[in-house]
């Protein structure tokens, strides 16, 4: 089983801010790696695949980089919908995993 | 448009069974890998189960190995999840999902609740 620490868990920010969130794996997984955003009560969606592939309809704001082990979600301009959980999850092998979890919330 | 609608959730006892079934649309389904994910109140969401077009290959989280099964039907563009031997801990949303091999999990229904609770 591969395991993943996501950080933060909690991040606070306003609107306009930059914000950063990490995905550390216990093994490589080469690009194997999607960003997923969550609002309450909706089904997680798709935002960027392969480490760094934005999917279809994503703001550029989003982007994502890493490769191994070490892997980064960037949200360039803070926009009040992108008030939300953020999750990666490794799709190297199975079991797939999930991290934890980013709560991003209104400072 | 790709559509995925659960159904079957519901309250059961512990110890209790529950069959999900999932009815894809907008896609070729007999193309695509299927999973079951689910997330536990206001907790993160967990991979449970996928299996492979032709039904050949299954994987199971090891907390649900031996309890439940996945299944689908080609012919019905449904794909299914046998739960056995219920826990408390198995109370969730239960997620239909899309995914491939060497391709993340790309669209979702909207979830069916499951709660295990005497």
């Amino acid at each position: 089983v591969i395991w993943m620490t996501q950080s933060p868990s909690l991040l606070s920010a306003s609107t306009g801010d930059r914000v950063t969130i990490s995905c550390r794996m216990s093994q490589g997984i080469s690009s194997y790696l999607a960003w997923y955003q969550q609002k309450p009560g909706k089904a997680p969606e798709l935002l960027i695949y392969a480490a760094s592939t934005l999917q279809s309809g994503v703001p550029s704001r989003f982007s994502g980089s890493g490769s191994g082990t070490d892997f980064t979600l960037t949200i360039s301009c803070l926009q009040s919908e992108d008030f939300a959980t953020y999750y990666c999850q490794q799709y190297y092998s199975f079991p797939r995993t999930f991290g934890q979890g980013t709560k991003v919330e209104i400072k | 448009e790709v559509q995925l609608v659960e159904s079957g959730g519901g309250l059961v006892q512990p110890g209790g069974s529950l069959r999900l079934s999932c009815a894809a649309s907008g896609f070729t389904f007999s193309s695509y890998w299927m999973s079951w994910v689910r997330q536990a109140p206001g907790k993160g969401l967990e991979w449970v189960a996928n299996i492979k077009q032709d039904g050949s290959e299954k994987y199971y989280v090891d907390s649900v190995k031996g309890r439940f099964t996945i299944s689908r039907d080609n012919a019905k563009n449904s794909l299914y999840l046998q739960m056995n031997s219920l826990r408390a801990e198995d109370t969730a949303v239960y997620y239909c999902a899309r995914e491939g091999l060497g391709w993340p999990t790309d669209y979702w229904g909207q979830g069916t609740l499951v709660t295990v609770s005497s």
